[in-house]
């Protein structure tokens, strides 16, 4: 069973630019979640999708947005972007029981 | 709201030596607890949840509602459970809520 896949696993962007983040999740699963893990800040929440839906979003500002396609896949897409989001985006998928599979995540660097 | 506090970002402890990760929770409803790890150069995996009430890799949590704990034990600790430790908390129909996390370290 292939695993939860990002790309890229890394990106440098400068700041004002636009990162584009994406995962594939593992098949059969809709749920789809985004984390964010910055140095000494833990796993922060970013957004989840469920059946292409936004059901539940972090404590983030608004340039921060994503999409779940009809196959499931998601995008994490950051705007604007600011030295502060420089950190490892994480995408798990869960199954029906709520355990969540991670990918090795996407590094962004912001310079 | 719910919130996951581990109480220490850094433990260290010798091979054979018992081991405790502290995971405090916040939450009205009932929860469910989880114990996440990542081991170096490893993604983030599911260790244990308090449902399963399994002991994996020797690692056993007890959900103490009273003491809204979800305490990670070990008797023995082994070099390889040196990790990151996540603790995490689900309330029905909500997304996960991670905890800062532990970095346990096992010297030999």
């Amino acid at each position: 069973e292939a695993g939860v896949t990002q790309s890229p696993t890394h990106l440098i962007k400068t700041r004002g630019q636009q990162a584009t983040l994406r995962c594939s999740p593992i098949s059969g699963h809709t749920s789809v979640y985004w984390y964010q893990q910055a140095l000494g800040l833990g796993l922060q929440f970013l957004l989840w999708y469920d059946e292409g839906e936004e059901r539940n979003r972090g404590n983030f500002p608004p340039r921060f947005s994503g999409r779940q396609f009809p196959n499931y896949s998601s995008e994490l897409n950051v705007n604007a972007l600011e030295l502060e989001d420089s950190a490892l985006y994480l995408c798990a998928s869960s199954r029906w029981d709520g355990e969540l599979f991670f990918g090795e995540g996407s590094r962004l660097t912001v310079l | 709201a719910q919130r996951v506090t581990q109480p220490e970002k850094l433990l260290s402890v010798f091979k054979g030596a018992p081991v405790e990760l502290k995971c405090n929770y916040s939450y009205s409803g009932s929860p469910e607890l989880f114990w996440y790890v990542q081991y170096s150069r490893q993604r983030l995996q599911l260790l244990l949840r308090h449902i399963s009430r399994e002991s994996i890799k020797g690692f056993t949590a007890d959900l103490n509602k009273g003491e809204t704990s979800f305490h990670l034990k070990k008797p023995f600790a082994q070099e390889e459970d040196s990790a990151m430790y996540y603790c995490a908390l689900s309330a029905w129909g909500s997304r996960l809520t991670f905890g800062e996390g532990t970095q346990l370290t096992v010297n030999p």
